[in-house]
């Protein structure tokens, strides 16, 4: 069936360091991707987004890059800082109109 | 813009009552709502996806007569769990489509139910 993974389930960086999240998708038809921070406690809020007809977008600090012969996916939090720390969800909406989220990663900016 | 509420955010019953939880999306239209189910450190897992006026869509291994979801407006759509049991404990998130059918999903701050 439908699947994303997503690694890896914990990081830990310095603060400063950039912080790269994995994630990898079965559906061929998927043609959205969103992002989301969830902090401890709290919703999931979407952070960056990115559709199958781009290879890349850029916010600030935050970065995603999508593959799609590869059906794989990256966050990429450059500059972290503490604040950052929190749990990120990838996600792929499926051509069945289903949006999968991977297991989440447990991210740690170490001051 | 986006926001959705959700109500309760925490409650506490007993075992064998039921417990129903609203999800509103406060400034725009949600033709699609979602009811998602999160146990401590893990991902959401979707429980069933809620469209307005008819009737929800399950996920395999939900039992739609045990949580049971209405939709009645394009901006309320309920969960209600019915005769509860402490297994039951769960932090249930919602959420809703964004507008115009963009795909983002935009969630609820979840709703933490403890049975006792």
């Amino acid at each position: 069936g439908e699947n994303v993974e997503q690694h890896p389930s914990t990081l830990s960086v310095q603060e400063g360091d950039s912080a790269v999240i994995k994630c990898t998708y079965s559906d061929s038809a998927s043609n959205y991707f969103p992002w989301y921070k969830q902090e401890l406690g709290k919703r999931p809020q979407l952070i960056i987004d990115i559709r199958s007809n781009v290879g890349e977008k850029k916010d600030q600090r935050i970065a995603v890059t999508l593959n799609k012969t590869a059906k794989h996916f990256s966050l990429h939090i450059t500059e972290t800082q503490p604040e950052d720390s929190a749990v990120y969800f990838c996600a792929a909406k499926t051509g069945g109109f289903k949006t999968i989220f991977g297991a989440g990663t447990r991210l740690f900016v170490k001051a | 813009g986006a926001v959705v509420s959700q109500h309760p955010s925490r409650v506490i019953c007993k075992s064998g009552t039921s417990v129903k939880i609203e999800c509103r999306s406060l400034d725009f239209q949600a033709t699609t709502m979602f009811w998602y189910r999160q146990f401590p450190k893990q991902s959401l897992m979707l429980m069933a996806t809620s469209n307005e006026g008819s009737k929800a869509t399950y996920e395999q291994g939900v039992e739609k007569d045990k949580f049971l979801i209405n939709h009645a407006s394009l901006t309320l759509s309920t969960l209600t769990v019915t005769s509860a049991h402490p297994e039951d404990s769960s932090f249930y998130i919602c959420s809703a489509e964004g507008r115009g059918g963009t795909d983002t999903q935009y969630f609820g701050p979840g709703t933490r139910l403890t049975v006792l």
